[in-house]
């Protein structure tokens, strides 16, 4: 059973604080990793994509990528309260690039 | 990016009936997939659709409950059939663009069967 794991949270942070966010996964063959941000009761918004190991920036957002240790984070430089939201982090697998989710960390920035 | 839509954008339902769930894309996409989000948690795949083949279902998802068709590169349809209580869940439908392993979610369905 392939598995993506988080910390379902709340991780609650600061204004003007960096939001670290993590994920585990359990298959090793896998060779995508995505972070989504999820509003209620909207749909999943595509933040970060990554595939090398390493970090890969994107405005305030960087994603790292540990292969070996089959991790992969994401930091959110000087959170925001819109940035307030259900992070999901999603694992591509198999022949199809079919995406495994994890359970989604919701984080809450507090002014 | 890919611009997606999704239709109906919420039903009601009653049991034993069918509903069927369009996707449509503004460009042509390599693959289409279906997902379900039940209330409160994550998102679980139902089955990647390919165009001009049958789609591929995951482990606890039958073709017969959820048949899928996906007529071309733009456009994919999921109904689900003989629904209950425990079908009420919202319905997205993500495509993989060209060229690239990032995929893009539609608005999603929200079905609630009575």
């Amino acid at each position: 059973q392939k598995e993506v794991e988080q910390n379902s949270g709340p991780l609650s942070v600061p204004e003007g604080a960096i939001a670290s966010l993590n994920c585990t996964y359990s298959d090793r063959g896998s060779q995508s990793f995505f972070w989504y941000r999820q509003y209620s009761g909207k749909s999943p918004e595509l933040i970060m994509f990554i595939y090398s190991n390493g970090d890969k920036e994107d405005g305030r957002f960087t994603a790292q990528l540990n292969k070996a240790s089959q991790y992969v984070s994401l930091l959110i430089r000087d959170s925001q309260p819109s940035d307030s939201a259900t992070y999901l982090c999603a694992v591509g697998t198999g022949g199809y690039n079919k995406l495994i989710f994890g359970a989604g960390t919701r984080l809450a920035v507090h002014p | 990016s890919a611009v997606i839509s999704q239709k109906p954008s919420r039903d009601i339902c009653q049991r034993g009936t069918s509903l069927t769930i369009q996707c449509q894309v503004d460009s042509q996409v390599t693959m289409m997939f279906w997902y379900r989000q039940q209330p409160g948690q994550s998102l679980t795949l139902i089955a990647t659709a390919n165009q001009g083949s049958e789609a591929t279902y995951e482990s606890g998802f039958v073709i017969d409950k959820f048949p899928i068709s996906r007529p071309n590169l733009t456009f994919s349809t999921l109904t689900v059939s003989n629904m209950s209580p425990e079908d009420s869940s919202i319905y997205l439908c993500s495509v993989e663009t060209l060229g690239s392993y990032e995929q893009y979610f539609g608005p999603g369905t929200r079905l609630t069967v009575t």
